[in-house]
């Protein structure tokens, strides 16, 4: 079936760090969808990409959706603790929907 | 607004017994989706619903489970008999989009069940 794999599971950086989640697809999607899941709590939409090879920033946070519109990436720049969570994608290929399985970051200061 | 209401928030319960969530969509939005949480599975799309109607149901685990979705602003999940594996989060979402572009999901706090 569908698939869309998100690695890696778990990052731990240093303050300061950057950090990066990539989602792969096993098939082409119409778009795709940013969640982040702070701990004991639910997901909360960060973004949409829709175009081929579309780039969006949010202050720190860069995502990117590829020219084959089968993978995606979030990069936070210099993490802060805030942005410690579980970062998912959210793919659709029609009206098929599937999340990545997330990557949880943590932060130390 | 208020956002997507769901309860209860906590649900324990014995095997065997039967569970119902509810979902208040937020009022406006014409798709409804229900979800679950496990560590060892991540976030699973158990069935959605577009204008109260089921559109993917592929994802409900079993007989057990059932969903309805009696109007636009009201949905429930009911689990019969329920088995400790069970035993997850689950979250109700609603969104303003359509089938091919739903966009973004509005997610509730979650219903937390434990089935002992």
């Amino acid at each position: 079936g569908q698939q869309v794999m998100q690695i890696p599971q778990y990052q731990h950086v240093q303050e300061g760090e950057d950090f990066t989640t990539y989602c792969n697809s096993s098939t082409t999607l119409s778009n795709i969808q940013w969640y982040k899941q702070r701990p004991g709590g639910h997901p909360v939409f960060l973004i949409q990409l829709v175009k081929s090879g579309e780039v969006k920033k949010q202050k720190r946070l860069t995502f990117q959706f590829g020219e084959a519109k089968k993978n995606s990436s979030l990069h936070i720049t210099a993490t802060q603790t805030t942005d410690v969570g579980t970062y998912f994608c959210d793919g659709q290929a029609g009206t098929a929907l599937i999340f990545g399985k997330g990557t949880t970051l943590s932060v130390s200061s | 607004d208020a956002g997507v209401i769901q309860s209860p928030r906590h649900e324990v319960t014995e095997m065997g017994q039967e569970v119902t969530l509810r979902c208040k969509p937020i009022s406006g939005h014409n798709s409804l989706f229900w979800y679950r949480q496990t560590m060892m599975r991540g976030l699973e799309l158990l069935i959605y619903f577009n204008n109260n109607v089921p559109i993917d149901d592929s994802g409900m685990p079993e007989d057990r489970f059932s969903a309805k979705m009696p109007n636009a602003s009201f949905s429930t999940l009911k689990i019969q008999p329920s088995e400790p594996r069970d035993s997850a989060v689950y979250f109700c979402a609603s969104t303003p989009g359509g089938r091919m572009n739903t966009g973004e999901l509005f997610f509730g706090e979650g219903s937390r069940l434990t089935v002992l």
